[in-house]
């Protein structure tokens, strides 16, 4: 069964980098049939797709428009984990954030989220 | 941007009931949609993918269908564990957007 859990710093100073932490058990960060993704949510923005990023002999990234620039996502091998980095946040990125695991043969599997703040 | 508009936005309903809940999207999207269920300070769960695909552990009275631009999540017969919020997704293409999702109440 697959188990994603999170980790993450809760608050966040604007104008820092974000980072969220997304440890992977019961299967490999590198799968070559699945995509890794990472979502947030706020009461403002509802549900927001970020980015993700899969492994077909090489590594993707798909990101969306609005973050380019702005955002990373890091898959380590090594650790078989998966981290979201959000540079030069400002408080409308206060949000819960989600990774989750994309899998078109067995569904969507999700992290249990991760409460930022961005405060000063 | 494919936009996906749920409806309705909310719902009351009773034990027993049957709810069905639609979702459109902009443009055709296959059968690239999944639905999930959320309760208040959990994350969400997904219920659906692939328009009509049961995910693994949850109930057979969820059942979804579609395919397109048009999509249905059905409750055959609402439990008192079903109070929740509902959203689809879809996940043809990027960025994957989300309907606002829906309120089912007692």
């Amino acid at each position: 069964q697959v188990q994603l859990q999170q980790s993450g710093p809760g608050l966040v100073k604007p104008s820092q980098t974000l980072s969220v932490t997304c440890a992977i058990s019961g299967d490999s960060v590198s799968s070559n049939s699945v995509a890794w993704n990472w979502i947030r949510q706020s009461p403002s923005r509802g549900l927001e797709w970020l980015g993700r990023t899969w492994y077909r002999s090489k590594w993707y990234y798909d990101y969306a428009v609005s973050l380019k620039g702005r955002i990373d996502i890091n898959p380590d091998t090594s650790k078989n984990q998966l981290s979201l980095l959000l540079s030069s946040v400002t408080p409308d990125d206060s949000a819960v954030y989600y990774c989750t695991r994309e899998d078109w043969g067995r569904g969507f599997e999700w992290g249990q989220g991760t409460l930022v703040t961005v405060s000063s | 941007d494919i936009q996906m508009t749920q409806s309705p936005s909310s719902l009351s309903a009773s034990v027993g009931d049957r709810v069905t809940i639609t979702c459109r999207a902009s443009q055709d999207i296959g059968n690239f949609l999944a639905w999930f269920q959320q309760k208040p300070g959990r994350a969400p769960k997904s219920l659906i993918y692939g328009a009509s695909s049961l995910q693994s552990g949850v109930p057979s009275y969820f059942s979804g269908s579609g395919s397109g631009t048009d999509f249905t999540l059905t409750i055959s017969s609402l439990q008192p564990e079903d109070f929740a919020t509902y959203y689809c997704q879809q996940y043809k293409s990027s960025p994957h957007t989300f309907g606002q999702g829906t309120n089912v109440e007692i």
